[in-house]
């Protein structure tokens, strides 16, 4: 399951609160990505980091900021929730595959609900 | 604009039935293309990736497929198991992102 953790995972939250989501992998990897599920837009990348402090926006990157102090943990923040963003947020790392290339493993979710 | 579109949005099988499901793209330089499996509240499963048209991977009764325009995941003899959300994206060019299609939502029937 390439070792992903990702926390909490449900929280209910209110309009104007910030939230942190907390993605937690134990391999080692460079590449971790943020996405974010919604019903009719599938799934859609919020930021992304190449190493420890670098850190890049996806396609949806607007009310959301990341970061990642250390090569384990990349951190979503919502630094003031809107209701748009009730959403379901999952973690991904890239890993190479054995006939080249890479690939990326997702961690389990987490849902979001924006009062 | 880079597009990756999923067809149909839903397929109902019966037990045995066999089917494919299409995923169309248009980008320019495709690197590679991606298959996941999503079952309800779990996170997306890799699958397959493909790079080459003409390629071909088989895991079980599932074998994806790619031509320059589209790819096919080919269902065979299909049981109730096999139900899920079946995920197509792409990386382009020189990036490891992945552009996802919509989904095709599976349900097979015994």
């Amino acid at each position: 399951d390439a070792g992903i953790t990702q926390s909490p995972r449900h929280k209910v939250t209110e309009t104007g609160t910030p939230v942190t989501l907390r993605c937690h992998q134990t391999e080692n990897h460079r590449y971790m990505y943020w996405y974010r599920q919604d019903p009719g837009h599938g799934l859609r990348l919020i930021h992304y980091s190449y190493g420890v402090k670098d850190t890049d926006k996806g396609e949806v990157s607007d009310g959301y900021s990341v970061s990642r102090s250390k090569t384990e943990d990349f951190l979503l923040t919502l630094e003031s929730a809107t209701s748009s963003q009730t959403s379901v947020y999952f973690c991904a790392i890239s890993e190479p595959l054995t006939r080249g290339g890479e690939t990326q493993y997702f961690g389990p979710g987490t849902r979001l609900l924006v009062l | 604009e880079d597009q990756v579109t999923q067809s149909p949005e839903a397929l109902r099988l019966q037990e045995g039935e066999s089917s494919s499901l299409n995923c169309s793209y248009t980008v320019s330089g495709l690197r590679g293309l991606f298959w996941y499996r999503q079952d309800p509240g779990k996170g997306p499963e890799f699958l397959f990736t493909l790079y080459s048209a003409g390629e071909e991977k088989e895991k079980e009764r599932l074998k994806a497929t790619l031509t320059k325009k589209e790819s096919f995941l080919h269902i065979t003899a299909p049981k109730p198991e096999d139900s899920a959300t079946y995920l197509c994206a792409v990386t382009f060019n020189a990036g490891n992102m992945l552009t996802f299609g919509g989904g095709t939502r599976l349900m097979v029937k015994p």
